[in-house]
């Protein structure tokens, strides 16, 4: 099974700031990574699909990258609604695998 | 619209039984795998199971095989998962997934609470 690890685990951060989340799978998943964000309380939503390509909807603050086992993304300027937790997601092969997690707090 | 809505979640005692259902709307069902998700209290995301569009293929993370059992009814644009030997360990909310580009769930339902506890 692959292995999904994100870090941080937890982040502080300002209205306006710059923030990158990575993720590192344990093999090799080609472009297959997602990147979910999550408020409390609520479902999951999609933001990045295949490592780089943004989902329908999603303003263009956020970006991801990467190939292989290693991948970010980026939050180019933090806004109040962005407060959330993050999730990358392998869908290369089953289990399809979640990282932990990464929340952001307010600074 | 695109809307999936899950229900069937409850209290249950430990190795009760449980089926949970999501119905699909605003799109065409058939075309579409479909996946469960579920969130214990305070934890993060783990896939439970994946359906192809023809239920021809399934597959389920090991801490649900042999006890989980997913399947759909295309006529009723609707998913099942059927749960059975039910443990405290399997208290989670449960979420349905509509797969999308490389597998991405890019439409998910609001989630249904199954308890197990006695």
């Amino acid at each position: 099974d692959i292995q999904m690890t994100q870090s941080p685990s937890s982040l502080s951060a300002s209205v306006g700031d710059r923030v990158t989340i990575t993720c590192r799978a344990s093999q090799s998943i080609s472009n297959y990574l997602n990147w979910y964000q999550q408020e409390p309380g609520k479902a999951p939503n999609l933001l990045i699909y295949s490592a780089s390509n943004l989902q329908s909807g999603v303003p263009s603050r956020f970006s991801g990258s990467g190939s292989g086992t290693d991948f970010t993304l980026t939050i180019s300027s933090l806004q109040p609604e962005d407060f959330a937790t993050y999730y990358c997601q392998q869908s290369y092969s089953s289990p399809r695998s979640f990282g932990q997690g990464t929340r952001l707090e307010i600074k | 619209e695109v809307l999936l809505v899950e229900s069937g979640g409850d209290l249950v005692q430990p190795g009760g039984s449980l089926r949970l259902s999501c119905a699909g709307s605003g799109f065409i069902f058939s075309d579409y795998g479909m996946n469960w998700v579920r969130q214990a209290p305070g934890k993060g995301l783990e896939w439970i199971s994946y359906i192809s569009r023809d239920a021809g293929i399934r597959y389920s993370a090991d801490s649900v095989k042999g006890r989980f059992t997913v399947s759909r009814d295309n006529t009723k644009n609707s998913l099942y998962l059927r749960m059975n030997s039910l443990r405290a360990e399997d208290t989670a909310v449960y979420f349905c997934a509509r797969d999308a580009y490389d597998a991405a769930f890019d439409c998910w339902g609001q989630g249904t609470l199954v308890t197990v506890s006695s």
